[in-house]
Formats: structure tokens, C-alpha cells, sequence
């Protein structure tokens, strides 16, 4: 079955450092979803890529979709207390009609030293 | 997303014992997912209904877990005769339409003695 892939798993950064974490999967993706979880609490989605080679922004954040729709990145610029938790990727195949379906990346747990 | 609700918000149980989680979806959604998360994992894909069907269970384990959303009411999964490696984050999601960008609730936190 399709299967997603994250690293790093953990990133500790100081504060005004740079973050990127990076998502790779297993089948060519429809499209790639990417959320936010604060620790103890639930996802949040961010934002959702369909096109190869799409990039979009969310202020500090850069998220990339990879021409061969098989890889996903997100990058903070400058990163802040705010910032900390972790950040999944999630990926669904609509090849096999499962175009409902998500498949998650295990995270990257993201730390931020003031 | 606070649209989302799940209650019981915690639920302790006792192996063997019976436990029920429900979810109300964000008004206007009739697709709910439901995924398991454990500890410093992703979340792992359950089940996905419409109301008063069952579109895909294949990520739920045949035995003692089931779910169902009923024409009127909140989804609900039901883990019987529940076990310690039930213990995890259960969290539903919602969507308008299938491939939608789903709402999470803010989760049910299981543990089972």
C-alpha cells in the first residue's frame, strides 16, 4: 500500500533559525495535504498542493510539491515560539478511486530554544 | 478546527470493558473519518462513513471495533472489550465531500488499566 515518509522525525532549532522538514512517498500523490499539531492538542490543516512543482506561501512558511509528485517540502523562515509542534504530511492516490483516502507521514516534531 | 466536537475528551476504561467515542461533525459535513494516533506517530486511517453508511473500514481491526453515523446523531466508534493497546488518540475528522480538506475534532484521549 502507499506509504508516507518524513524527516527528520525531531528538529530542535533556536529561535530566527530556519526549519525545513521533508516528505516523501511511495506512489505518485494526487495531491498533499500538510498540518499542524500543538502538542496535546489536534491537526490543523495548512494547506493542500494538487499541481507539480506548485509552490505556495503562508508568510514564514514555503511548502513545495515535487515535479514528479512524489515529495513535499516545508520550510519556516525565521522560526518562533509559536512555531513548535508537529508537522505532518498527508498524501492521497486517487489512481485506485480512493480519492477520500489520506495516508499520514509519522511528523516532524519541530522545537524551538528562545 | 473547533467546529469539529468529540466528547468524552478523556476516557479511562478497564480491560474488557466497553468504550464509546463520539463525534459531531462541523455543521454542513456528512463525511467523517476516524484515525488512531499513538504516541509520536502519525495518525493512522480507520474509517471513513457517510451517514448511515460505511464507506471503507479497511484501517479498523476486524474484531471488537466497529463504528457507525446514523442519520441523525454523532458518529461513533465503539472498541469493546477493550485492551492496553487500545490506549491512543482517537480522532475524527469531517469534510463537506470525500477528498475535501478534513477538520479534525480535538481528539479523544483512551487509556485502558
Amino acid at each position: 500500500g502507499q506509504q508516507v515518509m518524513q524527516i527528520p522525525q525531531y528538529q530542535h532549532v533556536q529561535e530566527g533559525e530556519d526549519f525545513t522538514t521533508y516528505c516523501n512517498s511511495s506512489t505518485t500523490l494526487s495531491n498533499i495535504q500538510w498540518y499542524k499539531q500543538r502538542p496535546g492538542g489536534h491537526p490543523v490543516f495548512l494547506i493542500q498542493l494538487v499541481k507539480s512543482g506548485e509552490v505556495k506561501k503562508q508568510k514564514r512558511l514555503t511548502f513545495q510539491f515535487g515535479e514528479a509528485k512524489k515529495n513535499s517540502s516545508l520550510h519556516i523562515t525565521a522560526t518562533q515560539t509559536t512555531d513548535v509542534g508537529t508537522y505532518f504530511c498527508a498524501g492521497s492516490d486517487w489512481s485506485g478511486g480512493s480519492n477520500y483516502k489520506l495516508t499520514f507521514g509519522k511528523g516532524t516534531l519541530l522545537t524551538v530554544n528562545p | 478546527n473547533a467546529g469539529v466536537m468529540q466528547n468524552p475528551r478523556h476516557l479511562v476504561r478497564r480491560r474488557g470493558q466497553e468504550a464509546r467515542l463520539r463525534c459531531s461533525p462541523m455543521k454542513g459535513h456528512s463525511h467523517v473519518y476516524w484515525y488512531r494516533q499513538l504516541p509520536e506517530e502519525g495518525l493512522k486511517f480507520m474509517v471513513y462513513l457517510q451517514k448511515e453508511n460505511i464507506i471503507d473500514e479497511s484501517g479498523m481491526p476486524k474484531e471488537r471495533f466497529s463504528a457507525e453515523f446514523p442519520k441523525e446523531g454523532p458518529s461513533i466508534l465503539r472498541i469493546q472489550q477493550v485492551v492496553r493497546g487500545d490506549s491512543a488518540a482517537y480522532f475524527c475528522a469531517s469534510c463537506g465531500q470525500g477528498g475535501d480538506t478534513q477538520y479534525f475534532g480535538p481528539g479523544t484521549r483512551l487509556t485502558v488499566l
